[in-house]
């Protein structure tokens, strides 16, 4: 069964305290992996897809990577503003739907 | 703004009362999705809709829910006797080819 795995479930960092987050996956095919952004009570945005292994996809203090088995997002001197849900995903079944991690609640304090 | 839109944002209703929501997709996308999203999970997949055609539904998506798109554009996804259970954030979603999904604003349902 297609699968994806995220890992912490909840991280708490200091402004400027650089760290990563994991994501797992079990699919046969892999037809890309997805990384958004969630705000609470909002919708989930999008930020990148990697395609392959060894990708490396940035944007501002983001960046995703992917291997054969995980994607990691490393987040650099992150700031209060990157508090947020970071959900990852992957197209399954046919590719016409996404399955998503459970997600990593991100929590940065001054 | 170009994004994807949902209305209402907000609902609140009764056990047993029937309720409909709307998405409105980027206009170039031919793509619709709609998930449910519950506290401290990901979003799960409902439905997709290729132009005006339904060609997926989840084990989720029970009788009681229904969801069409006429015309090709917007979609509307209605609940039947709604549960307690139904309480979720309803997400709608819209591509073009390819695989990566846009994501409206969701519509928080509440059934007391």
């Amino acid at each position: 069964e297609d699968q994806v795995t995220q890992s912490p479930e909840a991280l708490r960092l200091q402004e400027g305290e650089s760290s990563s987050l994991n994501c797992s996956y079990t699919v046969s095919g892999l037809r890309g992996l997805f990384w958004y952004r969630q705000d609470p009570g909002k919708g989930p945005e999008f930020l990148f897809t990697l395609y392959s292994a060894g990708e490396e996809k940035e944007k501002e203090r983001l960046k995703a990577t992917l291997t054969k088995k995980e994607s990691f997002l490393h987040i650099t001197a992150p700031k209060p503003e990157d508090s947020a849900t970071y959900l990852c995903a992957a197209p399954t079944g046919g590719g016409n739907k996404l399955t998503f991690g459970t997600g990593t609640q991100l929590k940065v304090e001054l | 703004d170009t994004g994807v839109s949902q209305n209402p944002r907000h609902k609140i209703t009764k056990r047993g009362q029937n309720v409909t929501f709307r998405c409105d997709p980027i206009s170039e996308h031919n793509r619709l999705y709609w998930y449910r999203q519950t506290l401290g999970q990901g979003p799960e997949f409902l439905t997709y809709f290729q132009n005006e055609a339904q060609l997926e539904k989840s084990r989720l998506l029970s009788d009681r829910f229904s969801a069409e798109r006429p015309k090709g554009s917007f979609s509307t996804l209605e609940i039947q006797r709604t549960e307690q259970g139904d309480s979720a954030m309803y997400l709608c979603a819209s591509s073009t080819v390819g695989y990566e999904q846009y994501f409206g604003p969701g519509t928080r349902l509440t059934v007391t």
